[in-house]
């Protein structure tokens, strides 16, 4: 069972549309961070969330941290084929690092 | 060059061989941790060492053990490998803050005939 579930699984879209993923658990996390992966790479962060409520924003992409630090979004505004990747959660727990089953978003031209 | 470097990068063996995956890294970092990675399972925690002198399992450890033989190299190890332990494996390091940022190393694709 994992700790984090991610939906949805899959994702394929075209480009200009948005698309939000979801990571949801019953536990509580200090932090929830969302990590980027292409093919034949380690993943790489992309944003850490700390605070109950907190949105960050990194240019197309919003990032939003539940109030009770269970569960964490990730919106994309006119999605573009650059963005095609594997997107991770990762909840962070007593200096642990618990990561969902990931998204894998595709995006076409 | 990676800070983060992982060995061999492919690997196929047999069922009831040793294999080990090593790790080096030159962030100078003192957390390491060792994931597997299987399609549609994320990324599950193997084994984690927040020095030299500290190692802990994850969630996954059965049929694994590591060694940290020096603040940069965390090494882990398949004593009598099987099929099932075929799966995309990552090192990464951290700088141990309660936010920090966790740094991969590009993978080492293991497969079990």
């Amino acid at each position: 069972t994992q700790l984090l579930e991610q939906s949805p699984q899959f994702l394929s879209i075209q480009e200009g549309e948005n698309l939000t993923v979801y990571c949801n658990s019953s536990s509580v996390f200090s932090s929830l961070q969302w990590y980027r992966q292409e093919p034949g790479e380690g993943p790489v962060l992309l944003v850490t969330v700390v605070t109950g409520g907190e949105v960050k924003k990194l240019k197309r992409l919003t990032f939003q941290f539940g109030d009770a630090r269970k569960d964490s979004s990730l919106h994309i505004t006119a999605a573009q084929p650059g963005d095609t990747g594997l997107y991770l959660c990762a909840g962070a727990q007593l200096n642990k690092f618990y990561f969902g089953s990931g998204t894998k978003l595709n995006v076409k031209p | 060059d990676a800070d983060v470097t992982q060995t061999p990068r492919n690997r196929i063996t047999k069922t009831g061989k040793r294999i080990m995956l090593e790790c080096s890294q030159t962030k100078g970092h003192d957390r390491m941790y060792w994931y597997r990675q299987d399609p549609g399972l994320g990324l599950q925690l193997i084994y984690y060492s927040f020095d030299v002198k500290d190692i802990n399992k994850g969630e996954i450890s059965d049929g694994y053990s590591v060694s940290r033989q020096a603040q940069a190299k965390f090494s882990l190890s398949l004593e009598s490998a099987i099929p099932n332990q075929t799966a995309l494996y990552f090192c990464a390091t951290s700088a141990g803050k309660r936010t920090g940022e966790l740094f991969f190393g590009e993978g080492s694709r293991l497969t079990v005939l």
